[in-house]
């Protein structure tokens, strides 16, 4: 059975630009959460998202926004990035309270 | 507001040492769970281990253990006979009883590192 993959790998943006995470949760998973991990911290909740409705939102600005597909995969948009936004960030699918299951996450790199 | 400290920022230890990774939380929930995760260089968190908060029996898994005690709200993991594998940055994690694991409050992790 695949895990929770994410795509890209890496991705370097301009500041200003806006970048694009994709996430495809576990078959079977209807819920997929959003951490941003900066460098030696780490993971800050971002956003989660539950048969397709933001359900629960972290502690960041509205240029941070996303959304999940009928198939229960999820974007995750950064606008008008800025350098302190570069970070891996991390997606993560569950079922129930027992457990959660990550990607390997996109390492976002704003110059 | 939930709240986990891993005072520990790093840890070096060497091979066959045991090495104990500390987590003390803080939640108003009576009814909550505790997650350890390990997080290797590929970035991947890998899930180790879960405890909910009636629950305070501790766990014996091979060379890991986890010693959870409400009384002083820790939730310390032993790793015993240290090998070079086990270098990666562990998190402890909380989340409450009403969402899902997911959805959980992280420390900032202790990375460490066992030498050969």
């Amino acid at each position: 059975e695949a895990g929770v993959t994410q795509s890209p790998t890496h991705l370097i943006k301009t500041r200003g630009q806006q970048a694009t995470l994709r996430c495809s949760p576990i078959s079977g998973h209807t819920s997929v959460y959003w951490y941003q991990q900066a460098l030696g911290l780490g993971l800050q909740f971002l956003l989660w998202y539950d048969e397709g409705e933001e359900r629960n939102r972290g502690n960041f600005p509205p240029r941070f926004s996303g959304r999940q597909f009928p198939n229960y995969s999820s974007e995750l948009n950064v606008n008008a990035l800025e350098l302190e936004d570069s970070a891996l960030y991390l997606c993560a699918s569950s079922l129930s309270k027992l457990e959660a299951f990550f990607g390997q996450g996109t390492r976002l790199t704003v110059v | 507001a939930q709240k986990v400290t891993q005072a520990q920022t790093e840890i070096s230890v060497v091979e066959k040492e045991d090495v104990t990774l500390d987590c003390v939380y803080e939640t108003r929930d009576t009814t909550y769970y505790l997650f350890w995760y390990k997080q290797p260089p590929s970035g991947e968190l890998v899930f180790l281990i879960r405890r909910n908060s009636f629950d305070e029996q501790n766990e014996i898994s091979g060379r890991y253990s986890w010693n959870f005690q409400k009384s002083t709200s820790s939730f310390n993991f032993t790793i015993t006979a240290s090998q070079v594998v086990d270098s990666a940055v562990y998190f402890c994690a909380l989340s409450e009883a009403d969402t899902n694991a997911g959805k959980s409050t992280f420390g900032d992790g202790t990375t460490l590192t066992v030498k050969p």
